[in-house]
């Protein structure tokens, strides 16, 4: 079945520590994202790529880092400098990139729950 | 700016009843609407999309959705309520390019 995966589901970390999340999907899509979700504040957009070796920041990309080194990969590493990590992670990914104007909708992983103690 | 809205982070319907929940967007381009549910620890599932063409766009599980540019709104409807409908819900808007603009959400609760 084509899909997103992210690992794991459930994250704890301590304080002062990096940990990088799993996103990879088989879809063969273009663009993939990464969202944050806090109660009350929807989605916020973390970083994106639309190809290859490529991303641009998003609305709150201040102490998180992301690669695209493949196609199907996007991994996100929540630095120690991120000052609330705490929060659910959502990946996602669209078939267009930079060649066309899209309007596909984004398919989205099951989320990370991240927890810093 | 552009921007999307959703009217109400909590709705209550009784089982049966109509759902509505509403969702404003503010655009100086022909916007892409999308409508999301999000059930608890889990990622979202698009239930409908307006790009083109007709205004009245049906999706999944029993809802469908109306382009209104006068208004400019995207409200989300289901005659009958269920049960399994109690969910978070998005509503996002796609301006131009691929940079998402998600609303606030609505959580929608079905009242046996």
């Amino acid at each position: 079945d084509g899909g997103i995966t992210q690992s794991p589901k459930y994250l704890f970390r301590k304080e002062g520590q990096n940990v990088t999340l799993s996103c990879e999907q088989n879809l063969n899509h273009d663009a993939m994202y990464w969202y944050r979700q806090d109660p009350g504040q929807g989605l916020r957009l973390i970083y994106y790529s639309q190809i290859v070796n490529d991303f641009q920041k998003g609305d709150i990309a201040e102490g998180y880092s992301v690669s695209r080194e493949k196609k199907e990969s996007f991994p996100l590493t929540v630095t120690s400098a991120q000052k609330n990590p705490t929060a659910f992670y959502l990946c996602a990914s669209s078939p267009s990139g930079t060649s066309v104007v899209s309007y596909n909708e984004q398919f989205f992983g099951p989320g990370t729950r991240l927890t810093v103690l | 700016a552009q921007s999307v809205t959703q009217l109400g982070s909590h709705v209550s319907v009784s089982e049966g009843a109509l759902v509505l929940l509403r969702c404003n967007y503010s655009s100086s381009v022909p916007p892409y609407l999308f409508w999301y549910v999000q059930y608890p620890n889990q990622g979202l599932q698009l239930l409908l999309k307006y790009t083109t063409g007709a205004t009245l766009v049906k999706g999944i599980n029993g809802f469908e959705a109306e382009f209104k540019k006068s208004e400019t709104s995207f409200h989300l409807t289901k005659p009958s309520a269920h049960m399994s409908d109690a969910a978070e819900y998005f509503c996002a808007f796609l301006p131009t390019g691929n940079q998402f603009y998600f609303g606030t959400g609505t959580s929608l609760t079905v009242i046996p």
